[in-house]
Protein backbone atom coordinates (compact mmCIF):
# COMPACT_ATOMS: atom_id res chain seq x y z
CA UNK A 1 0.00 0.00 0.00
CA UNK A 2 1.14 3.66 -0.88
CA UNK A 3 1.08 5.48 2.33
CA UNK A 4 1.19 9.33 2.47
CA UNK A 5 2.58 11.43 4.78
CA UNK A 6 1.38 15.27 6.04
CA UNK A 7 3.53 17.87 7.33
CA UNK A 8 2.45 19.71 9.56
CA UNK A 9 -0.10 18.12 11.34
CA UNK A 10 -1.44 21.37 12.48
CA UNK A 11 -0.69 24.86 11.39
CA UNK A 12 -1.66 28.36 13.04
CA UNK A 13 -1.29 31.38 11.19
CA UNK A 14 -2.41 34.94 10.60
CA UNK A 15 -5.02 36.36 7.88
CA UNK A 16 -2.82 37.32 4.74
CA UNK A 17 0.48 34.96 5.54
CA UNK A 18 1.31 32.26 2.99
CA UNK A 19 0.85 28.62 4.33
CA UNK A 20 2.69 25.33 2.79
CA UNK A 21 1.34 21.78 3.08
CA UNK A 22 3.71 18.84 2.25
CA UNK A 23 2.76 15.66 1.43
CA UNK A 24 4.84 13.16 0.59
CA UNK A 25 4.28 9.51 -1.15
CA UNK A 26 5.80 6.33 -0.26
CA UNK A 27 6.39 5.40 -3.31
CA UNK A 28 6.25 7.17 -6.32
CA UNK A 29 2.90 7.89 -8.02
CA UNK A 30 3.48 10.30 -10.27
CA UNK A 31 0.80 12.94 -10.51
CA UNK A 32 -2.31 11.29 -9.47
CA UNK A 33 -2.59 13.15 -6.03
CA UNK A 34 -5.26 15.57 -5.14
CA UNK A 35 -5.87 17.99 -2.58
CA UNK A 36 -9.11 18.68 -0.46
CA UNK A 37 -10.64 20.94 2.37
CA UNK A 38 -12.57 19.35 4.72
CA UNK A 39 -14.78 21.81 7.47
CA UNK A 40 -16.50 20.95 10.56
CA UNK A 41 -19.69 18.76 9.67
CA UNK A 42 -19.37 19.58 6.15
CA UNK A 43 -18.09 17.30 3.18
CA UNK A 44 -14.92 17.42 1.84
CA UNK A 45 -14.02 19.53 -1.24
CA UNK A 46 -11.76 18.94 -4.02
CA UNK A 47 -9.43 22.06 -4.41
CA UNK A 48 -6.48 20.63 -6.47
CA UNK A 49 -6.43 17.40 -8.92
CA UNK A 50 -3.62 16.05 -11.07
CA UNK A 51 -0.84 17.60 -8.64
CA UNK A 52 -1.29 20.83 -9.52
CA UNK A 53 -5.05 21.64 -11.76
CA UNK A 54 -6.84 24.03 -9.56
CA UNK A 55 -10.61 22.90 -9.80
CA UNK A 56 -13.22 24.99 -11.15
CA UNK A 57 -14.86 27.42 -8.60
CA UNK A 58 -11.79 27.04 -6.01
CA UNK A 59 -9.87 30.45 -5.34
CA UNK A 60 -6.59 31.18 -7.23
CA UNK A 61 -5.06 31.91 -3.76
CA UNK A 62 -5.03 27.66 -3.67
CA UNK A 63 -2.23 26.17 -5.66
CA UNK A 64 -0.24 22.70 -5.95
CA UNK A 65 2.49 21.54 -7.32
CA UNK A 66 4.96 18.14 -6.93
CA UNK A 67 5.13 15.11 -8.87
CA UNK A 68 6.63 11.66 -8.25
CA UNK A 69 7.16 11.29 -4.45
CA UNK A 70 6.24 15.11 -2.73
CA UNK A 71 4.00 17.51 -3.47
CA UNK A 72 3.03 20.84 -2.07
CA UNK A 73 0.25 22.61 -1.02
CA UNK A 74 -0.02 26.43 -0.82
CA UNK A 75 -2.31 28.99 0.12
CA UNK A 76 -0.52 31.93 -1.17
CA UNK A 77 -3.36 34.35 1.42
CA UNK A 78 -4.53 32.74 4.59
CA UNK A 79 -8.14 33.75 4.71
CA UNK A 80 -10.31 32.81 8.15
CA UNK A 81 -12.44 30.80 5.51
CA UNK A 82 -9.68 28.91 4.96
CA UNK A 83 -10.03 27.52 8.60
CA UNK A 84 -10.72 23.48 8.12
CA UNK A 85 -8.52 20.10 7.84
CA UNK A 86 -6.62 19.65 4.70
CA UNK A 87 -6.42 15.99 3.41
CA UNK A 88 -3.98 14.66 0.26
CA UNK A 89 -5.22 11.57 -1.40
CA UNK A 90 -3.31 9.39 -4.35
CA UNK A 91 -5.05 7.49 -6.75
CA UNK A 92 -1.94 6.25 -8.52
CA UNK A 93 -2.71 2.02 -7.32
CA UNK A 94 -5.68 0.79 -5.07
CA UNK A 95 -6.26 0.87 -2.08
CA UNK A 96 -6.29 4.73 -2.44
CA UNK A 97 -5.12 6.44 0.39
CA UNK A 98 -5.42 10.03 1.94
CA UNK A 99 -2.75 11.50 3.77
CA UNK A 100 -3.34 12.37 7.97
CA UNK A 101 -4.70 15.44 7.38
CA UNK A 102 -3.64 18.95 8.20
CA UNK A 103 -5.61 21.18 10.46
CA UNK A 104 -5.43 25.06 9.52
CA UNK A 105 -6.28 27.79 11.86
CA UNK A 106 -6.20 31.64 12.11
CA UNK A 107 -4.12 33.11 15.01
CA UNK B 1 -26.53 20.85 -10.31
CA UNK B 2 -24.74 17.79 -9.33
CA UNK B 3 -26.08 16.25 -6.51
CA UNK B 4 -25.52 13.25 -4.14
CA UNK B 5 -27.89 12.39 -1.63
CA UNK B 6 -26.64 9.26 0.86
CA UNK B 7 -29.10 7.63 3.48
CA UNK B 8 -29.67 4.70 5.30
CA UNK B 9 -27.33 5.43 8.05
CA UNK B 10 -28.62 4.18 11.51
CA UNK B 11 -27.32 2.87 14.89
CA UNK B 12 -26.48 -0.75 14.33
CA UNK B 13 -25.67 -3.62 16.90
CA UNK B 14 -22.32 -5.04 16.55
CA UNK B 15 -22.60 -8.13 14.06
CA UNK B 16 -25.64 -6.56 12.45
CA UNK B 17 -26.33 -5.24 8.81
CA UNK B 18 -26.90 -1.96 6.76
CA UNK B 19 -27.74 -1.02 3.20
CA UNK B 20 -26.37 2.55 2.64
CA UNK B 21 -28.09 4.53 -0.38
CA UNK B 22 -26.85 7.32 -2.66
CA UNK B 23 -29.29 9.15 -5.03
CA UNK B 24 -27.49 10.65 -7.84
CA UNK B 25 -28.98 13.32 -9.90
CA UNK B 26 -27.64 16.01 -12.43
CA UNK B 27 -25.11 13.98 -14.42
CA UNK B 28 -24.97 10.63 -16.37
CA UNK B 29 -24.58 8.25 -13.86
CA UNK B 30 -23.47 4.98 -15.98
CA UNK B 31 -20.44 7.20 -17.38
CA UNK B 32 -18.94 7.48 -13.86
CA UNK B 33 -17.02 5.55 -11.76
CA UNK B 34 -18.33 6.16 -8.23
CA UNK B 35 -16.82 6.03 -4.30
CA UNK B 36 -18.01 5.17 -0.57
CA UNK B 37 -15.21 7.24 1.77
CA UNK B 38 -15.62 7.21 5.18
CA UNK B 39 -14.33 9.55 8.08
CA UNK B 40 -14.45 7.77 11.82
CA UNK B 41 -14.98 10.46 14.77
CA UNK B 42 -11.86 11.76 15.35
CA UNK B 43 -10.16 10.19 12.39
CA UNK B 44 -9.31 11.39 8.81
CA UNK B 45 -10.66 10.21 5.80
CA UNK B 46 -11.00 6.14 4.57
CA UNK B 47 -11.60 5.22 1.13
CA UNK B 48 -14.00 2.28 1.39
CA UNK B 49 -14.67 1.04 -2.29
CA UNK B 50 -15.00 1.97 -5.85
CA UNK B 51 -17.46 0.75 -8.68
CA UNK B 52 -16.35 1.06 -12.59
CA UNK B 53 -19.39 2.62 -14.69
CA UNK B 54 -20.87 -0.69 -15.31
CA UNK B 55 -20.46 -2.39 -12.39
CA UNK B 56 -18.05 -5.26 -13.60
CA UNK B 57 -14.92 -3.69 -11.81
CA UNK B 58 -14.89 -3.26 -7.49
CA UNK B 59 -12.63 -2.38 -5.69
CA UNK B 60 -12.65 -2.54 -1.82
CA UNK B 61 -9.98 -1.53 1.15
CA UNK B 62 -8.76 -4.20 3.14
CA UNK B 63 -10.75 -3.69 6.45
CA UNK B 64 -14.25 -4.32 5.22
CA UNK B 65 -13.70 -6.79 2.16
CA UNK B 66 -15.73 -9.70 2.66
CA UNK B 67 -18.34 -7.60 5.22
CA UNK B 68 -19.02 -4.84 2.55
CA UNK B 69 -20.27 -4.83 -0.86
CA UNK B 70 -20.45 -1.67 -3.62
CA UNK B 71 -23.09 -1.84 -6.14
CA UNK B 72 -24.79 0.47 -7.87
CA UNK B 73 -28.09 0.44 -10.41
CA UNK B 74 -27.59 2.76 -13.24
CA UNK B 75 -31.35 2.47 -14.58
CA UNK B 76 -32.55 3.70 -11.05
CA UNK B 77 -29.18 6.28 -11.01
CA UNK B 78 -28.32 5.02 -7.65
CA UNK B 79 -25.08 3.55 -5.35
CA UNK B 80 -24.91 0.79 -2.33
CA UNK B 81 -22.60 0.01 0.21
CA UNK B 82 -24.19 -3.06 1.71
CA UNK B 83 -22.47 -3.43 5.20
CA UNK B 84 -22.71 -6.61 7.29
CA UNK B 85 -21.31 -7.98 10.39
CA UNK B 86 -20.33 -4.31 11.61
CA UNK B 87 -18.16 -4.11 14.30
CA UNK B 88 -17.69 -0.60 16.55
CA UNK B 89 -14.61 0.41 14.29
CA UNK B 90 -16.94 0.94 11.05
CA UNK B 91 -18.75 3.77 13.12
CA UNK B 92 -18.57 6.59 10.36
CA UNK B 93 -19.21 9.09 8.54
CA UNK B 94 -20.10 7.80 4.98
CA UNK B 95 -19.46 9.69 1.76
CA UNK B 96 -20.58 9.03 -1.78
CA UNK B 97 -18.39 10.74 -4.47
CA UNK B 98 -18.47 10.69 -8.08
CA UNK B 99 -14.34 9.37 -9.10
CA UNK B 100 -12.68 10.49 -12.53
CA UNK B 101 -9.12 9.44 -12.69
CA UNK B 102 -7.06 11.95 -10.48
CA UNK B 103 -9.84 12.64 -7.69
CA UNK B 104 -13.06 12.16 -5.96
CA UNK B 105 -14.76 15.60 -7.57
CA UNK B 106 -18.45 15.90 -6.54
CA UNK B 107 -19.53 14.47 -2.75
CA UNK B 108 -22.71 14.09 -1.22
CA UNK B 109 -23.57 15.44 2.72
CA UNK B 110 -22.71 12.19 3.92
CA UNK B 111 -24.97 9.62 6.41
CA UNK B 112 -24.28 8.71 9.50
CA UNK B 113 -23.39 4.64 10.79
CA UNK B 114 -22.90 4.40 14.60
CA UNK B 115 -22.63 0.28 15.76
CA UNK B 116 -22.92 0.21 19.16
CA UNK B 117 -24.55 -2.57 21.68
Amino acid sequence: DIQLTQSPSFLSASVGVRVTITCRASQGISNYLAWYQQKPGKAPKVLIYAASTLQSGVPSRFSGSGSGTEFTLVISSLQPEDIATYYCQQLSSYPITFGPGTKVDIK
Amino acid sequence: EVQLVESGGDLVQPGGSLRLSCAVSGFTFSSSWMSWVRRAPGKGLEWVADIKQDGSDKFHVDSVRGRFTISRDNAKNSLFLQMSSLRAEDTAVYYCATKSRYAMDVWGQGTTVTVSS
